[in-house]
């Protein structure tokens, strides 16, 4: 079964300063990887996503992921942290054509 | 706005009762996802139907259900309800016969159950 493991399930950074979000994958398959994130009492909305195309990816609102196939990881970065972007983050992996596996989430805090 | 309703956003009911959670995937998509959302567990997928068949099962108890009915609605009845089921039930829809590995999952808001 495919897994990922969301290092920290809470990250605080001051506005402006550089995001990353970790996240670790386990697949026995060439994965493809996802970025979701949620804002306080909404659902979940696509950021990026890797579909073995070319390995850095870019999203919406500024952040961009990193596939390293030799770190089996896909993390998440933003150059420079808004306090809009406060909300709890998902990597995913798709196991199977049919289903998504989610890390346990990582909340982002942005300090004014 | 992701275009995926789900009904009713919370629910407050007792231990021992039957619930039935409502989505309305977005216009055209054929598939629906159920998830379940909890701090102790995460985010974890319970079934998928395409176009009113089941075609994946999750970490889905034997106490819940699910259809998808001829107009793409989908329902998840839970039953015989435990304190342990309370949590954020999430309706996803994509387009196509739910191949994600290149498509997304559209998220509703949820629907809020607590058991008490």
């Amino acid at each position: 079964a495919q897994s990922v493991t969301q290092l920290g399930s809470h990250v605080s950074v001051s506005e402006g300063a550089l995001v990353l979000l970790r996240c670790n994958y386990s697949s026995s398959v060439p994965p493809y990887l996802f970025w979701y994130v949620q804002y306080p009492n909404q659902g979940l909305q696509l950021l990026l996503k890797y579909t073995s195309a070319a390995t850095l990816v870019k999203g919406i609102n500024g952040f961009e992921a990193e596939f390293k196939k030799s770190e089996t990881s896909f993390h998440l970065t933003k150059p420079s942290a808004h306090m809009s972007d406060a909300a709890e983050y998902f990597c995913a992996v798709t196991e199977g054509a049919q289903k998504l596996v989610f890390g346990q989430g990582t909340r982002l805090t942005i300090n004014p | 706005d992701s275009g995926v309703t789900q009904t009713p956003k919370h629910l407050i009911t007792a231990t021992g009762q039957r619930v039935t959670l409502r989505c309305s995937p977005r216009s055209g998509d054929l598939s629906v996802y159920w998830y379940q959302q909890s701090l102790d567990q995460g985010l974890q997928f319970l079934i998928h139907y395409y176009n009113g068949e089941e075609r994946a099962k999750g970490n889905i108890l034997e106490r819940f259900s699910a259809q998808q009915f001829p107009d793409l609605h989908s329902e998840l009845n839970l039953s015989s309800l435990e304190l342990g089921d309370s949590a954020l039930y999430f309706c996803a829809s994509s387009v196509g016969r739910g191949n994600l590995r290149t498509g997304e999952l559209f998220f509703g808001e949820g629907s809020r159950l607590t058991v008490l």
